[in-house]
């Protein structure tokens, strides 16, 4: 079966300091994955997608960046973490678009 | 640019009571529709989808939906609510080619027993 794999859950770092959150699907090949910022009491912000190995797309300027080093592995990474960027992290994948995404349990990540 | 409105923040229902949660979409062409629901500090789960066909769809948990191009809506119904239903509901937006879709800033259902 198919499943997707964040973490971690919960994270509380210092301003300034390096951030790395990994995500990893099973059970399929080749997908599309994404990384969605959830601020409190709105809606979902998309931050990267990746179709392929080390093809990634930036919708949002920030602090932050993307690496997908293999099929199934997406990375969010911030060298320098502001206090802004707390916040749910989700991540997500897809095979065929118009069925919908797959998400991960998210990351709580507080700065301060 | 495709665009998805939930105008309200909060619903509250009583268990047992019919539900239907908003969402309306701007979009030129017939868009791909889907509605998600989110439990405190947990992912998205995907309730049901519309890009074709019957334009009354159903989902899981009990849950439907009716796609009317006219108003440029995607309702979500339940006859029955249940309090486990309490939770955060996102409708979403997609169009032919990325199929990226645009969400909404989510409808927060509150059940009373």
């Amino acid at each position: 079966s198919q499943t997707i794999h964040q973490w971690p859950a919960t994270l509380v770092q210092p301003v300034g300091s390096p951030l790395s959150l990994e995500c990893t699907v099973e059970g399929t090949s080749n997908p599309n994955l994404y990384w969605y910022r959830q601020a409190a009491g709105r809606g979902l912000q998309l931050l990267f997608y990746s179709v392929g190995i080390g093809q990634i797309s930036s919708e949002v300027p920030q602090n932050l960046s993307a690496s997908r080093p293999q099929d199934r592995q997406f990375i969010l990474s911030s060298k320098k973490l502001l206090l802004s960027d707390s916040g749910f992290y989700l991540c997500a994948w897809s095979v065929a678009g118009r069925d919908g995404y797959t998400f991960g349990s998210g990351t709580r990540l507080t700065v301060v | 640019a495709q665009s998805v409105t939930q105008p309200d923040i909060h619903i509250t229902v009583s268990e047992g009571a019919s539900l239907e949660l908003r969402c309306n979409y701007s979009y030129g062409a017939t868009p791909y529709l889907f509605w998600y629901v989110q439990s405190p500090g947990q992912g998205l789960q995907l309730l049901l989808k519309y890009f074709s066909g019957d334009t009354l769809v159903q989902g899981i948990k009990g849950f439907e939906a009716e796609f009317k191009r006219s108003q440029s809506s995607f309702n979500l119904r339940k006859p029955s609510v249940h309090w486990s239903d309490a939770a955060e509901y996102f409708c979403a937006v997609a169009s032919g080619g990325s199929y990226i879709p645009t969400f909404g800033r989510g409808t927060s259902l509150i059940v009373h027993p």
